[in-house]
C-alpha cells in the first residue's frame, strides 16, 4: 500500500488556467506538507497542515490554495497558472511536527 | 538567514570506494539534521535524523555524523544501487516542523 498519494502524477496545462494536485496518506500521521522542487532540486516549503489547520505559509502567492478536508487529505489548487509554476510539487506528512517527513512521489507541472 | 550548502554536487564513484558528503548548515537553534535520498521520478525517502554534535547514525552502507556546524554522509564500499540524489535538511527549534533543505549531491556509483 503506498503511504502518501498524489494524483496526478503528470499535469501538462496552458497558462492561466486552474488546476488541482490531490494528497492523500495512509500512514495515520496528523501533519502534512506541500513542497516545491524547481529545475535546479531544491525543495522548498510551502504550507504545512496538522490536523486541517494551517502551520506554516511560506510567502507563497495566493494563487496557491491549500484545503485539508480531514487529516488524511491536503489538496492543493492553483489559480490562473504562470510559467514559473512549472515544476514539481511533493506532499508529505509526518505523525508530528518534529518526526520524520515521508513524501509522496510528486506531481510534476508542466505549463505551456 | 538559514543556510543549507551541500558539496560537492556531483559525485561519480568506482564500486566499493568509499566517500564522503557534507552538508554545512548555519542556523541558530537546531533541533535535528534529517538526511534523505531521493531517486530519479520519486520522492526523497528518509534515512536518518541527527539531533546533537557527536552523534552517529548508521544504515547499512551509510554512516551520518554531526558537528555543530557541518554533517557528513560516508558511502562505504558503494555499490551501484546506492547511485541517487542525497538531501540534508536542517529543522529549528522556534520554526516548528519546517524543514530547510541544501541541494543534494548527486551520486553516481559505476560498476
Amino acid at each position: 500500500d503506498t503511504a502518501v498519494s498524489q494524483t496526478p502524477k503528470y499535469l501538462v496545462t496552458q497558462m492561466g488556467n486552474d488546476k488541482s494536485i490531490k494528497c492523500e496518506q495512509n500512514l495515520g500521521h496528523d501533519t502534512m506538507y506541500w513542497y516545491k522542487q524547481d529545475s535546479k532540486k531544491f525543495l522548498k516549503i510551502m504550507f504545512s497542515y496538522n490536523n486541517k489547520e494551517l502551520i506554516i505559509n511560506e510567502t507563497v502567492p495566493n494563487r496557491f490554495s491549500p484545503k485539508s478536508p480531514d487529516k488524511a487529505h491536503l489538496n492543493l489548487h492553483i489559480n490562473s497558472l504562470e510559467l514559473g509554476d512549472s515544476a514539481v510539487y511533493f506532499c508529505a506528512s509526518s505523525q508530528d511536527g518534529y518526526q520524520p517527513q515521508h513524501f509522496g512521489d510528486g506531481t510534476r507541472l508542466s505549463i505551456l | 538567514e538559514d543556510q543549507v550548502t551541500q558539496s560537492p554536487e556531483a559525485l561519480r564513484l568506482q564500486e566499493g570506494e568509499s566517500s564522503s558528503l557534507n552538508c554545512s548548515y548555519t542556523v541558530s537553534g537546531l533541533r535535528g539534521l534529517f538526511w534523505y535520498r531521493q531517486d530519479p521520478g520519486k520522492g526523497p525517502e528518509f534515512l536518518f535524523t541527527l539531533y546533537s554534535a557527536g552523534e552517529e547514525k548508521e544504515k547499512e552502507r551509510l554512516k551520518a555524523t554531526l558537528t555543530k556546524k557541518e554533517s557528513f554522509l560516508h558511502i562505504t564500499a558503494p555499490k551501484p544501487e546506492d547511485s541517487a540524489t542525497y538531501l540534508c535538511a536542517v529543522q529549528k527549534k522556534a520554526a516548528g516542523n519546517k524543514l530547510t533543505f541544501g541541494g543534494g549531491t548527486r551520486v553516481l556509483v559505476k560498476p
